[in-house]
């Protein structure tokens, strides 16, 4: 059971846009920073979004992130079949004094 | 660009000591934090714990008593030992460096992974 709360799975159509939840707490989310992470099978997580919604060099802007309260948002627009993979939102816990990460979502692009 | 590479056995029995290192290249490891973070098969992410250069530490709740991280400066690499595995600690295990200051986590640079076992 993650502290970081996120639907197992989302699907859209090509060209269309989805969104990602993520939920947690006063301990984390509403007061630290989210981070999300794109892992394709077999390959290591890739940085996406950090800092809620700021995206690291060479990620395109199709891609973005926001938070409110105790919950954050992931967004792809334009959605290509090369975005099918699992999404991962990450933060630090100033309770349990540990980095958290969300359960996955994993993204079809139907 | 920082890159970096997680070696250690890929088997290790039950009961006995898993031992990883990564290897820092392309930059010093004297800045960011280092992490360990692993994945079980068909599993989500889980944050094993992390090691500044300085030698501090944090490690998660559920695997402080068996973890221990290290750091070498002089060879760039950081390691991680838990102690009395069981086939729970089957899974992919990553390094990442990860930006953490002022409430800011994030893990920008990872390995390639290395596929641990626990078996007889």
């Amino acid at each position: 059971q993650s502290v970081l709360t996120q639907p197992p799975s989302v699907s859209a159509a090509p060209g269309q846009k989805v969104t990602i939840s993520c939920s947690g707490s006063s301990s984390n989310i509403e007061n630290n920073y989210v981070s999300w992470y794109q892992q394709f099978p077999g390959t290591a997580p890739k940085l996406l979004i950090y800092d809620n919604n700021k995206r690291p060099s060479g990620i395109p802007d199709r891609f973005s992130g926001s938070k409110s309260g105790t919950s954050a948002t992931l967004g792809i627009t334009g959605l290509q079949t090369g975005d099918e993979a699992d999404y991962y939102c990450g933060t630090w816990d100033s309770s349990l004094s540990a980095v958290i990460f969300g359960g996955g979502t994993k993204l079809t692009v139907l | 660009q920082v890159q970096l590479l997680e070696s250690g056995p890929g088997l290790v029995k039950p009961s006995e000591t898993l031992s990883l290192t990564c290897t820092v290249s392309g930059g010093s490891i004297s800045s960011y934090y280092w992490n360990w973070i692993r994945q079980a098969p068909g599993k989500g992410l889980e944050w094993i714990g992390f090691i500044y250069y300085s030698g501090s530490t944090d490690c998660n709740p559920s695997l402080k008593s068996r973890a221990t991280l290290s750091v070498d400066t002089s060879k760039n690499q950081f390691s991680l030992r838990l102690r009395s595995v069981t086939a729970a600690d089957t899974a992919m295990y990553y390094c990442a460096s990860m930006y953490f200051w002022g409430g800011s986590s994030h893990m920008d640079v990872w390995g390639q992974g290395t596929t641990v076992t626990v078996s007889s």
